[in-house]
């Protein structure tokens, strides 16, 4: 069964460089979220998408900012990179209104490192 | 105080215990109520999902959710070695007029041991 596609799967980057990372989600899924683990921490939300419109924001930093395209792949753009903005990047999708029941489908992630 | 608590661990157990996992939350909202199992360097797997109170069971592993103690737990019955992961909780409030995110508990290590 096709799965949510993230890539790329590991990136390199030095602080102040930007990043983009990419989310193909499930087919027939409309509800894309992501969200960032860094090591040993639990994964925090960052932002959401329903039908390529933003649905919820968490913790997302002002440097980051994310969209939603008409083929409902979604990605995320990071300016001005820190240190901190080092973990593993998840992008999960859902069916439409199932989201808000926490019946999310993972990706493997997306690991950046900045230098 | 986070929303979600849960002992991280590690728990370490011999092949064919039986393991007990558990969360406690704060938000009398939430409704949904999941356990995710992640594999080293792979994305959150869904193993568990009920809402509201009660019990939940499929194959090896069993779902208890207690609303008035605001307390989950999973149930792992004859452990295996595969069964060595990181398990998450994660839920959700119950709101018609919007998508809400996802709370994840920091997750529990588990180490089945052979």
């Amino acid at each position: 069964a096709a799965g949510v596609i993230q890539s790329p799967r590991h990136l390199i980057k030095e602080k102040r460089e930007t990043a983009t990372l990419k989310c193909y989600p499930i087919p027939r899924h409309d509800t894309v979220y992501w969200y960032q683990q860094g090591p040993g921490q639990d994964p925090q939300f960052l932002i959401s998408f329903y039908e390529k419109m933003q649905s919820d924001k968490g913790s997302i930093p002002d440097r980051f900012s994310a969209q939603q395209f008409s083929d409902y792949h979604s990605e995320l753009n990071m300016s001005s990179l820190e240190l901190g903005d080092s973990a593993l990047y998840f992008c999960a999708s859902s069916p439409s209104g199932q989201g808000c029941s926490g019946e999310l489908f993972f990706g493997e992630g997306s690991r950046l490192t900045v230098l | 105080q986070k929303e979600v608590e849960q002992d991280p661990g590690p728990l370490s157990v011999p092949e064919g215990a039986i393991v007990s996992l558990n969360c406690t939350y704060s938000n009398s909202a939430f409704q949904y109520f999941m356990w995710y199992r992640q594999y080293s360097r792979k994305g959150p797997e869904l193993l568990m999902y009920t809402y509201s109170s009660g019990n939940k069971e499929d194959g090896r592993f069993t779902a208890q959710v207690d609303k008035s103690s605001k307390y989950i737990s999973l149930f792992i019955r004859d452990s295996q070695p595969s069964d060595s992961a990181t398990y998450l909780c994660a839920m959700s409030a119950d709101l018609e007029t919007s998508y809400d995110k996802v709370i994840f508990g920091p997750g529990t290590s588990l180490s089945v041991i052979p």
